[in-house]
């Protein structure tokens, strides 16, 4: 059975630039969870969806970070105009259900330069 | 939002010894959790869970959890240099609560 799936695995770009970094969590799992960590850092929580119901978005930084879930599955998280603050692993991690472990993927790279 | 403490170490054990990580929390309500390994430039991954009172273990490890003085530990048995790694624990999320994890403790098992 296929794990989280995150893409891509590195991404550089330009300060200003738009990126969209991809998630698809395992096959039946409601939950879905964007973690940030930088070099040397814990794990930064930036957002959460459940199921269908709103998601919690009490961790994105600023708002210029924005997140969504297409039919409960795929997870997209964009970060506008971006900042060499931004340059870290993101972490995408989904579970069965909210009270269930977590299990992550392999996560993107992000350099801004 | 529920609050997780661990010292970040680095723990250096040699190997063959116990190596013993232990996480604090304040939330009391706190009725479980997840002990997570994430080696150096990897995701992390769960090890272990404990949803009671006491000693839970498998091979090598063992969790404990301590309700009264809200603390939950991981014993690593007989450590290994593959064992070296960062420990990050967890309380088991429920309701509305935002999950958290604890900064993690390095730990370096030396040959």
């Amino acid at each position: 059975g296929a794990g989280v799936s995150q893409s891509p695995s590195n991404k550089v770009t330009e300060k200003g630039k738009d990126v969209e970094l991809r998630c698809d969590p395992i096959s039946g799992h409601t939950a879905l969870y964007w973690y940030r960590q930088s070099l040397g850092q814990g794990l930064e929580f930036l957002i959460y969806f459940q199921g269908n119901s709103a998601p919690d978005k009490s961790g994105l930084p600023s708002d210029r970070f924005s997140a969504e879930r297409t039919g409960g599955s795929v997870s997209t998280l964009t970060i506008q105009r971006t900042q060499q603050e931004d340059s870290a692993v993101y972490l995408c991690a989904s579970s069965f259900s909210q009270d269930q472990p977590q299990h992550f993927g392999d996560g993107t790279r992000l350099s801004i330069l | 939002q529920k609050e997780v403490e661990q010292n970040s170490g680095p723990l250096s054990v040699p190997e063959g010894a116990i190596a013993s990580l232990n996480c604090t929390y304040s939330d009391r309500g706190s009725q479980s959790f997840f002990w997570y390994r994430q080696y150096s430039g990897k995701s992390p991954e769960l090890i272990m869970f404990i949803y009671s009172n006491g000693d839970k273990e498998d091979g090598r490890f063992t969790a404990q959890l301590n309700k009264a003085s809200q603390y939950v530990s991981l014993l690593i048995r007989d450590s290994q240099p593959s064992d070296s790694a960062t420990y990050l624990c967890a309380p088991r999320p429920g309701g509305s609560y935002i999950p958290t994890f604890g900064r993690g403790t390095s730990l370096i098992v030396h040959p």
